[in-house]
């Protein structure tokens, strides 16, 4: 049982690149989550989606952009990657909502430098 | 908006004795909690969460938390606490639906032999 799987695991780039994180979920659970990490804030959402095709912003969206044409797959993407960007990302999904737990995936490490 | 309190940054307590974490929430309406554990360079586990009923939840490894809907507040509590306890505690909360969940800033509990 993989479960979440994310891609790769640690990444470093440079200011202005384009960079993506996959995740890849073995559940078939219809929602799946962004989140990124930093000392002093938590998590915080960055997108979600409740199903294929369909995704929505959640908290600290600018500079991201999500796609989910599959339901195991919801990779991010930084379009032009910002050293505020540096950070531990998060792929997450549920069954559902309401009370559903939230099941997470071992984390992209990601610096922009 | 929803919101979550984890008054203690760290909490150290000697192997054996019982341990607890705090947790306290604001919510519109009746709330979703829960608590998950995070070791160095791991993703969130899940531990438990409460929806509804019993006001003390048992999860895994022996934790459990108590609902006070008076006090607002979701504790995390081990009667005995071992070594390997040692790690990054978050709780979380929704009004309802998952995009909603807002987690705690976090709580290193450290555990001493």
């Amino acid at each position: 049982d993989a479960g979440i799987t994310q891609s790769p695991r640690y990444k470093i780039t440079e200011t202005g690149r384009q960079v993506t994180l996959m995740c890849h979920q073995t559940w078939s659970h219809s929602y799946m989550f962004w989140y990124r990490q930093d000392l002093g804030h938590g998590l915080r959402l960055i997108y979600y989606s409740a199903a294929a095709d369909i995704t929505d912003k959640g908290e600290v969206p600018d500079g991201y952009v999500v796609s989910r044409s599959k339901t195991e797959n919801f990779p991010l993407t930084l379009e032009s990657a910002t050293r505020s960007q540096t950070s531990v990302y998060f792929c997450a999904s549920s069954r559902g909502t309401d009370g559903n737990t939230i099941y997470f995936g071992e984390g992209s490490w990601l610096t922009v430098v | 908006a929803q919101s979550v309190a984890q008054p203690e940054d760290q909490v150290n307590v000697a192997e054996g004795n019982p341990l607890t974490v705090k947790c306290t929430y604001s919510v519109s309406g009746n709330p979703y909690l829960f608590w998950y554990v995070q070791y160095p360079n791991r993703g969130l586990q899940f531990l438990l969460k409460y929806i509804t009923g019993d006001n003390l939840v048992k999860g895994s490894y022996g934790f459990e938390a108590e609902f006070n809907k008076s006090q607002t507040s979701f504790h995390l509590k081990k009667p005995s606490a071992l070594v390997s306890d040692s790690a990054l505690y978050f709780c979380a909360v929704s009004p309802g639906s998952a995009r909603q969940l807002t987690f705690g800033s976090g709580t290193q509990l450290t555990v001493l032999p």
